[in-house]
């Protein structure tokens, strides 16, 4: 158990809405990084934020967005949703979000687009 | 092109073997990270290296920063071992780039 916690475990959408996704991060932990993983595929790095901020972003269309609030908790929101969304969304909290320091991950969101 | 490149893809082994796992990355990077995912999606981290090795436990970890590449060490491989193992590297932009994972299967 790492102490990061997410919700909801499951979800199933249907092409065009919207989903917002949440994570609580370990508590002690500022920083809270965003994950997408396709089926048999290795993470891809959404976006991180620190102390509310958005702190790097990957390679993903400006319908991912998120917000991280006062006690670090963070959401990610995705607009108009595709068929390829369809993933295992991942958080991670890290005590301050340098790059060399340990990532806690939680157990993740299961998104289905139909 | 991924810019992590893990081998093998798929890996399978007697319980007590020592297992090697391989990942390779193209540009410099400021850490690598190995991490255990379970089925179900739970990534657990294993280690994260800037340089030289690390041991915990039955693991070992070692990274040659010149040559770029990295491994992971199993020794005495049980059947809990059984799992994705999944190299990441993590950039000074906070960026991250993961490799596609070795499953692995450790048979009793």
């Amino acid at each position: 158990e790492t102490g990061v916690t997410q919700s909801p475990t499951h979800l199933i959408k249907t092409r065009g809405q919207q989903v917002t996704l949440r994570c609580s991060s370990q508590s002690g932990h500022n920083t809270v990084s965003w994950y997408q993983q396709a089926l048999g595929q290795g993470p891809q790095f959404i976006f991180q934020y620190y102390r509310e901020e958005e702190n790097g972003r990957g390679n993903f269309p400006p319908r991912f967005s998120g917000l991280q609030f006062p006690n670090y908790s963070s959401e990610l929101n995705v607009n108009a949703l595709e068929l390829d969304d369809s993933a295992l969304y991942l958080c991670a909290s890290s005590r301050t979000g340098r790059s060399q320091e340990t990532q806690y991950f939680g157990p993740g969101t299961r998104l289905l687009v139909l | 092109k991924n810019e992590v490149e893990q081998s093998p893809q798929n890996l399978t082994a007697q319980e007590g073997e020592f297992i090697t796992i391989n990942c390779s990355y193209s540009v410099g990077i400021s850490a690598l990270h190995w991490l255990q995912q379970h089925p179900g999606g739970g990534i657990v981290s294993l280690f994260m290296l800037s340089s030289g090795k690390k041991k915990h436990g039955r693991l070992i970890a070692t990274i040659n920063i010149q040559e770029k590449h990295s491994s992971l060490h199993i020794t005495a491989s049980h059947p809990r071992d059984s799992a994705v193992y999944i190299c990441a590297v993590a950039y000074n932009n906070n960026d991250m780039r993961f490799g596609a994972g070795t499953r692995l299967t450790v048979k009793p």
